[in-house]
């Protein structure tokens, strides 16, 4: 099955600095890969997502990069705000069945 | 909010007991799928059900069992319960059971075994 590796755990920047979050994916049949911010006692919410069709795609302060060569993407947040403290997640979807595979997760902290 | 309800938000119970966790997906959303989360691992993807049928199965012990209803929402049945099944349960729906649907989490029943 899918295997998604993400680095690093733990990440802290100070306010109006960009965050990187990078994960790998195993399995080359997976084309579709969203990104999850999770805040304390709250379930995984949607921030981006990628199709394996695209390299790069952009939502205000957050963009997500996909190398499917390298079976690599990452998550890019600029300016970032203390409300962008939380965990974050990557997922990998493989072509047949709609199962997500999850990252271990991120642990950002904006430092005010 | 994501528009999925899953209640109870909290549960506490003592080992060997049955517990039984209710998810109503959003309006319009055929897919339900469960996920386990515990402090030392991430998402544990549990199993997924499409209309009403079984489409995937992650890493579900046999202890546990879910099934959806004709009206949608969807029930995870965990029995003999011990102390390493405390964990955060997720349910999420996306509209289809296909490649690439978009998936939204409710916020979580968290389950103590003590």
């Amino acid at each position: 099955g899918e295997n998604v590796e993400q680095h690093p755990s733990t990440l802290s920047v100070q306010e109006g600095d960009s965050a990187v979050i990078k994960c790998t994916y195993s399995d080359s049949a997976s084309n579709y890969f969203p990104w999850y911010k999770q805040e304390l006692g709250k379930g995984p919410q949607l921030i981006i997502d990628i199709r394996s069709n695209v390299g790069e795609k952009k939502d205000q302060r957050i963009a997500v990069t996909l190398n499917k060569t390298a079976k690599h993407f990452s998550l890019h947040i600029t300016e970032t705000q203390p409300e962008d403290s939380a965990v974050y997640f990557c997922a990998a979807s493989p072509q047949f069945g709609n199962q997500f595979y999850f990252g271990t997760g991120t642990s950002l902290t904006v430092i005010p | 909010d994501s528009g999925v309800t899953q209640t109870p938000k909290h549960l506490i119970t003592a080992t060997g007991q049955r517990v039984t966790l209710r998810c109503s997906p959003r309006s319009g959303d055929l897919s339900v799928y469960w996920y386990q989360q515990s402090l030392d691992q991430g998402l544990q993807f549990l199993i997924h059900y499409y209309n009403g049928e079984e489409r995937a199965k992650g890493n579900i012990l046999e202890r546990f069992s879910a099934q959806q209803f004709p009206d949608l929402h969807s029930e995870l049945n965990l029995s003999s319960l011990e102390l390493g099944d405390s964990a955060l349960y997720f349910c999420a729906s996306s509209v289809e059971g296909s490649v690439g649907n978009t998936i939204y989490f409710g916020e979580g029943s968290w389950l103590t075994v003590v």
